[in-house]
Parts: structure tokens; C-alpha cells; sequence
């Protein structure tokens, strides 16, 4: 069964600083990967996918994330932060085996100091 | 077009009782989610509701919840004799599902349910 890490409850960094945010994965199959963003008061949303192809993915609002098969990981960056991003990020994994079941991690809240 | 939508956006409830919690998804959405949301645990899979299979129910915590869908299209989540570790925000999402290729789920606002 697939499952989620993520590393570090809390991330906190500067306006214009590098955002880094970790995710490690376990799967048995070839993983569908994804990020999801949760604005204060908001439900969450899509913030970047990977299925197939091209390891590193481009999402909304200037994030990627590079899929590391090697390494089991799926780290979300940008390289400078915005005072808007603060927000609580979940990764998730989603295998086909599983019928496309999709399993969060336990979120990382990100704060930026201005 | 409407998104996914979810009712009660509160619920406030004794010990004891019971609650009813429903989900309408996105038109055509084939897959369903039930989640729970607390303070520090992220995401916790409840069940998965998949076209006409049998739904995967091993995230539900214990024989107190139960859920069901009807036609195919609105979700109901019941929990039974609540308690209050069962206080936690419910979110519902859904998304095109098998036979389309993986496609990410559209979430509800949640209902928030608190046991007093």
C-alpha cells in the first residue's frame, strides 16, 4: 500500500527566500504524485500533478516539484517566497493498482517572515 | 460550473448522538472520498467510493462510521454514538476517476464537527 512522508511539520523562511518543501513516498508500483494547497479559511486545491513523462512538474504560482525516483521523492520548491504562500501543503500519492485511491501526507505549514 | 458541496458546514453535536454528514460531487465524477482533517494528523483516508465497485472502506476508524452513496452520485457519511476524539473537520472530494487516468480531486469546503 502507498503511503506519504513529509518532512517537518512547520517550514518557516524570509520573503524572497527558497521555499523547500519535503516529500518522501513508498509505492509498489509506479506512483502518480501530487501537491495540494490549503489557503487559511480556503478548501484545498491542485497545486501541481506528476503522472507520466517530464520528472520535473510545474504548478501554479511559481512552484515545481522534480519526482526522484531513486530517491523515492517528490520535493515541492519556489525559488522566492511570497508573503501569499504562506498556506499548508500536502503531498499525495495515488497508485492504479488502487483503483487511483489517493493518500495524503500530514501537511507542512509554511510560514514567511516579511 | 458547481464545485463539490458539502452539508452541514457545522455541526455542533452531544456525545452520543448521531450525525449525518453529505457530500454532492461534481457532476460526472465517478470517485468519491470521505477524509478527515485534525489538528496535526493531515489528511486521514476514510473511504473511497469507485463507479459501481465496492467502495475501499479500510480507513474508517471504527465500526461507529459508516458511509454510503446513492445512485451513484450524493454521499452520505453517518457516525455513530460520537465521541469526542471523533471532533475533526470532514471533507469530501472528487474527481473523474478510473478509466479516465488519473485525475486530482476536487475538494468540498469541509464540515466541521465538533462532540461536546
Amino acid at each position: 500500500a502507498q503511503s506519504v512522508t513529509q518532512l517537518g511539520s512547520h517550514v518557516s523562511v524570509s520573503e524572497g527566500a527558497l521555499v523547500l518543501l519535503r516529500c518522501n513516498y513508498s509505492s509498489s508500483v509506479p506512483p502518480y504524485l501530487f501537491w495540494y494547497v490549503q489557503y487559511p479559511n480556503q478548501g484545498l486545491q491542485l497545486l501541481l500533478k506528476y503522472t507520466t513523462g517530464a520528472t520535473l512538474v510545474k504548478g501554479i504560482n511559481g512552484f515545481e516539484a522534480e519526482f526522484k525516483k531513486s530517491e523515492t521523492s517528490f520535493h515541492l520548491t519556489k525559488p522566492s517566497a511570497h508573503m501569499s504562500d504562506a498556506a499548508e501543503y500536502f503531498c499525495a500519492v495515488s497508485e492504479e493498482t488502487g483503483g487511483f485511491k489517493t493518500i495524503f501526507g500530514a501537511g507542512t505549514r509554511l510560514f514567511v517572515k516579511a | 460550473g458547481a464545485g463539490v458541496s458539502q452539508s452541514p458546514s457545522n455541526k455542533v453535536t452531544e456525545k452520543g448522538k448521531d450525525v449525518e454528514l453529505r457530500c454532492d460531487p461534481i457532476s460526472g465524477h465517478t470517485a468519491l472520498y470521505w477524509y478527515r482533517q485534525s489538528l496535526g494528523q493531515g489528511l486521514e483516508f476514510l473511504i473511497y467510493f469507485q463507479g459501481n465497485s465496492a467502495p475501499d472502506k479500510s480507513g474508517l476508524p471504527s465500526d461507529r462510521f459508516s458511509a454510503e452513496r446513492t445512485g451513484g452520485s450524493v454521499s452520505t457519511l453517518t457516525i455513530q454514538r460520537t465521541q469526542q476524539e471523533d471532533s475533526a473537520v470532514y471533507l469530501c472530494a472528487s474527481s473523474l476517476g478510473q478509466g479516465r487516468g488519473i485525475s486530482p480531486l476536487h475538494f468540498g469546503n469541509g464540515t466541521r464537527l465538533t462532540v461536546t
